[in-house]
């Protein structure tokens, strides 16, 4: 079946713009996770969502960024006033619920700032 | 918080050497732990898991045994392969989020 996917695979834009980043989870999954990929920082957890709702938004790095999931399916990061230090893969992934159940990644966003 | 240490890499190996990728993690509690694979131009991938003290993962050859009196869950395989290059991370379940290690690179020479 169709595993994560995510939109868009690459995003170059410049420094000051807003930037959405789309995660399509697998279809039945409720949790649906955002992390960062960077040189710098390694692989970070930014948010997740159980349906509708972000029980744990403790790793957004700023409040430029912020996140949104609806009808428990599709969500989208948006990240506003880009620095260069967001420069880093996006990666999104989703489980059939929380806890026990695995997380299955998508590809990612590689978003670069110039 | 809870985090997990790794071995830096890059580690360079020979095709069918022995493999250690060492892993110690920092927690309050028992929680999962796990060890991911990144292969060249592909997603983050689960490798293996343990989700008690004791308990042996293994996938593909690879093994890590959950060792809670030294807080380590090193990944371990007799005979690695060249398709076996990839970057590895250990990582930690803390509620519903994973805290990953910085990664390791290995390189597997033919």
């Amino acid at each position: 079946g169709a595993g994560v996917s995510q939109s868009p695979s690459n995003k170059v834009t410049e420094k000051g713009k807003d930037v959405e980043l789309r995660c399509d989870p697998i279809s039945g999954h409720t949790a649906l996770y955002w992390y960062r990929q960077s040189l710098g920082q390694g692989l970070e957890f930014l948010i997740y969502f159980q349906g509708n709702s972000a029980p744990d938004k403790s790793g957004l790095p700023s409040d430029r960024f912020s996140a949104e999931r609806t009808g428990g399916s599709v969500s989208t990061l948006t990240i506003q006033r880009t620095q260069q230090e967001d420069s880093a893969v996006y990666l999104c992934a989703s489980s059939f619920g929380t806890g026990v159940y695995e997380q299955y990644f998508g590809p990612g966003t590689r978003l670069t700032v110039t | 918080g809870n985090s997990v240490t790794q071995m830096e890499g890059p580690v360079t190996l020979s095709e069918e050497a022995f493999l250690t990728i060492n892993c110690t993690y920092t927690a309050t509690g028992y929680p999962s732990l796990f060890w991911y694979v990144q292969y060249p131009g592909e997603g983050l991938q689960l490798l293996l898991k343990a989700t008690k003290a004791d308990d042996k993962g293994s996938n593909k050859g690879f093994e890590a045994t959950y060792r809670k009196e030294t807080t380590s869950f090193h990944l371990e395989k007799g005979s690695v392969q060249v398709s076996d290059s990839a970057v590895y991370f250990c990582a930690l379940k803390e509620d519903d989020k994973i805290i990953f290690g910085k990664g390791t690179r290995l390189h597997i020479l033919p």
